[in-house]
């Protein structure tokens, strides 16, 4: 069974920097798509990034291009997105999910990050 | 990186059938069969229900079915259950190698 765990998320001030981390179990990591998903408080999902299998490749979405970089460490079987730059609108509950088929089939429980001074 | 268009809302009675739109665009749903479909209920994460446009993964009804026609993809829940209440989110691969969701849909079951 996939199991996802979010963590590292919490409070940052604007303009601060956030690490949140995705333990993966169940499934075979290394050569698994994986990708961050956020949805902000009362609002609808929103795709964040995506890492291909190897880490070779990866995409943002231009509201995070630039501040997030995602990474993985096959050893460790967990998936990263550092955040740098943070402002108010980035505040949201953070998911990361599988992706099979270019759809995202197993997600964690998500973790919320709260952008505020 | 525009959202995908989707009504706000739909709602239904028991045992009828109810269908969600979503609408995007020559580079996402019009261009791939990678459009898929997910539901949520309060205070959980989303769920697949639907992926490649028509596939179901396993445990998920029969009563959920997918399909597309040009830039819109559809959404339909045959015979509704109390337990379909619940927010829907369709999501697309596009041209630029990112995804992109919908704008959500509440189903509301009457």
């Amino acid at each position: 069974e996939v199991q996802l765990v979010e963590s590292g998320g919490g409070l940052v001030q604007p303009g601060g920097s956030l690490r949140l981390s995705c333990d993966a179990s169940g499934f075979t990591f290394g050569p698994t798509w994986m990708h961050w998903v956020r949805q902000a408080p009362g609002k609808g999902l929103v795709w964040v990034s995506h890492i291909k299998g190897g880490g070779r490749r990866t995409s943002y979405a231009d509201s995070v291009k630039g501040r997030f970089t995602i990474s993985r460490d096959d050893a460790k079987n967990t998936l990263y997105l550092q955040m740098n730059s943070l402002k108010a609108e980035d505040t949201a509950v953070y998911y990361c999910a599988t992706d099979g088929a270019y759809a995202l089939h197993g997600w964690g429980q998500g973790i919320l990050v709260t952008v505020s001074s | 990186q525009s959202a995908l268009t989707q009504p706000p809302s739909a709602s239904g009675s028991p045992g009828q059938s109810v269908t969600i739109s979503c609408t995007g665009t020559s580079s996402d749903v019009g261009g791939y069969n990678s459009v898929s479909w997910y539901q949520q209920h309060p205070g959980k994460a989303p769920k697949l229900m639907i992926y490649e446009v028509t596939k179901r993964p396993s445990g998920v009804p029969d009563r959920f079915s997918g399909s597309k026609s040009g830039n819109t993809a559809s959404l339909t829940v045959s015979g509704l259950q109390a337990e379909d209440e619940a927010a829907y989110y369709c999501n697309s691969y596009t041209a630029s190698d990112s995804w992109v969701f919908g704008g959500g849909t509440k189903l509301t079951v009457l």
